[in-house]
């Protein structure tokens, strides 16, 4: 069935560096892939999205990349800073209108 | 703005015990969800609804009953608690199919079967 990858499942880095988050979508109808922020005790927030006529987007220090040949997308997190330390899931539109998400990312910004 | 407004925020059940968790939202959104998340494994789709009075199936129903009498509300319901029912479960909202646009969650429900 239609299935979302995504690597790493923790991530640690110093503060001021950039971090990456890649996945692996499996439906090739997909055609939108929003990016969640989840910090501690609360529901996930959009932070970023991306549709399939699109190859990059940017929002201040985060971007996200789309090809859809291979069909994997990324997120980029530049400057990180310790805020950024939370639980970030990746998801892919299928049929019917409905997401899957990926496993999450624990990532952890270190001052 | 409330949003999505979840309750219970934390129970504990015995296995075989029913519960209802409630959610309601104030945004006028037609679209509805509830979501299971377990460690290591994202957030799994139980039931969805694209209005009041329609509901639909996810990619992990079994165990679970969900009504849509209005815009509002969208509880799940929980008739025989089985240990694996263990999990943090969020509902969310969107005004439109969700390849459109954002969907917004409540706070989430912990529930612990014993």
């Amino acid at each position: 069935g239609e299935n979302v990858e995504q690597h790493p499942s923790t991530l640690s880095v110093q503060e001021g560096d950039s971090a990456v988050i890649k996945c692996t979508y499996s439906d090739s109808a997909s055609n939108y892939f929003p990016w969640y922020k989840q910090e501690l005790g609360k529901g996930p927030q959009l932070i970023i999205d991306i549709r399939s006529n699109v190859g990059e987007k940017k929002d201040q220090r985060i971007a996200v990349t789309l090809n859809k040949t291979a069909k994997h997308f990324s997120l980029h997190i530049t400057e990180t800073q310790p805020e950024d330390s939370a639980v970030y899931f990746c998801a892919a539109s299928i049929q019917r209108g409905k997401l899957i998400f990926g496993q999450g990312t624990e990532l952890s910004v270190k001052p | 703005n409330a949003g999505v407004t979840q309750t219970p925020k934390f129970r504990i059940l015995k296995i075989g015990q029913s519960m209802t968790l409630q959610c309601t939202q104030d945004m006028n959104h037609n679209y509805m969800y509830w979501y299971r998340q377990d460690p290591g494994m994202g957030l799994k789709l139980i039931y969805y609804s694209v209005g009041a009075g329609i509901t639909d199936k996810g990619e992990v129903p079994n165990g679970y009953n969900v009504s849509r009498s209005t815009t509002e509300d969208f509880p799940l319901r929980l008739e025989l608690a089985a240990p694996s029912q263990t999990s943090v479960y969020f509902c969310a909202s969107s005004p439109d199919r969700v390849n459109t646009g954002e969907l917004f969650f409540g706070e989430g429900s912990r529930l612990t079967v014993l």
